[in-house]
């Protein structure tokens, strides 16, 4: 019963800015959108989150549809080291508890 | 000011031991969550925990598996009688509180079951 949809896998040239969309229809009014992204097999790592603005900090931007059934997450400038698997959560309940999907496998190309 | 501390980084076992692996959460972080990853597989939320307590286990299979969050020291995932099908990176993460905030994850737990 996953509440967002990603696409399985993405290229990028580098240099260039990465867009990963995510579809979460069902969002409720209270419920964040958060992305993580986890390098080959390391912990994972946070990116960002929003609730209904546009979010930007030093790593990316978060545009979040007016009906916040979508967003993107940009990464303006994509690098090599960006290569990772991008996860988009919709934060599930009041017990922080995250459910992460299959998330974008984003491959950085030179 | 350290992260989330996980150890060991890589445990092997034999099947039918028990297996232990710690994480302290992040200073001042009193909420603590555990995910589990198979190979080539996505992260599977186990449970989670404040200090002393189980707030949500739903993740956690029903044999074999238990957690726990004393007062003082680390939180335990502990699985008794490893089977092959075990063998995964076990994540920890901690957060501050409940609300809308941020996790911080450890590196890993790498368990291998002989």
């Amino acid at each position: 019963d996953a509440k967002t949809t990603q696409p399985p896998s993405m290229d990028c040239a580098e240099g260039r800015a990465a867009n990963l969309p995510c579809n979460h229809s069902t969002i409720s009014g209270n419920e964040y959108v958060y992305w993580y992204r986890q390098i080959h097999s390391q912990g994972p790592q946070y990116i960002i989150h929003g609730l209904k603005n546009n979010e930007t900090n030093e790593m990316a931007s978060l545009i979040i549809t007016e009906d916040r059934k979508s967003s993107t997450l940009i990464l303006p400038h994509a690098t090599l080291r960006d290569t990772a698997v991008y996860y988009c959560i919709v934060r599930v309940g009041d017990n922080n508890d995250m459910r992460f999907g299959a998330g974008t496998r984003l491959t950085v190309k030179p | 000011n350290a992260g989330v501390m996980q150890n060991p980084r890589h445990l092997v076992r034999r099947r039918g031991q028990e297996a232990r692996l710690r994480c302290s959460p992040m200073k001042g972080h009193s909420h603590v969550y555990w995910y589990r990853q198979l190979p080539e597989e996505g992260l599977k939320f186990m449970v989670y925990l404040q200090k002393e307590n189980i707030i949500d286990e739903s993740g956690m299979p029903k044999e074999r598996f238990s957690a726990e969050f004393p007062k003082e020291g680390p939180s335990i995932l502990r699985i008794q009688q490893v089977v092959r099908g075990d063998s995964a990176a076990y994540f920890c993460a901690s957060s501050r509180r409940v609300g809308a905030n941020v996790l911080t994850f450890g590196a890993g737990s790498r368990l291998t079951v002989l």
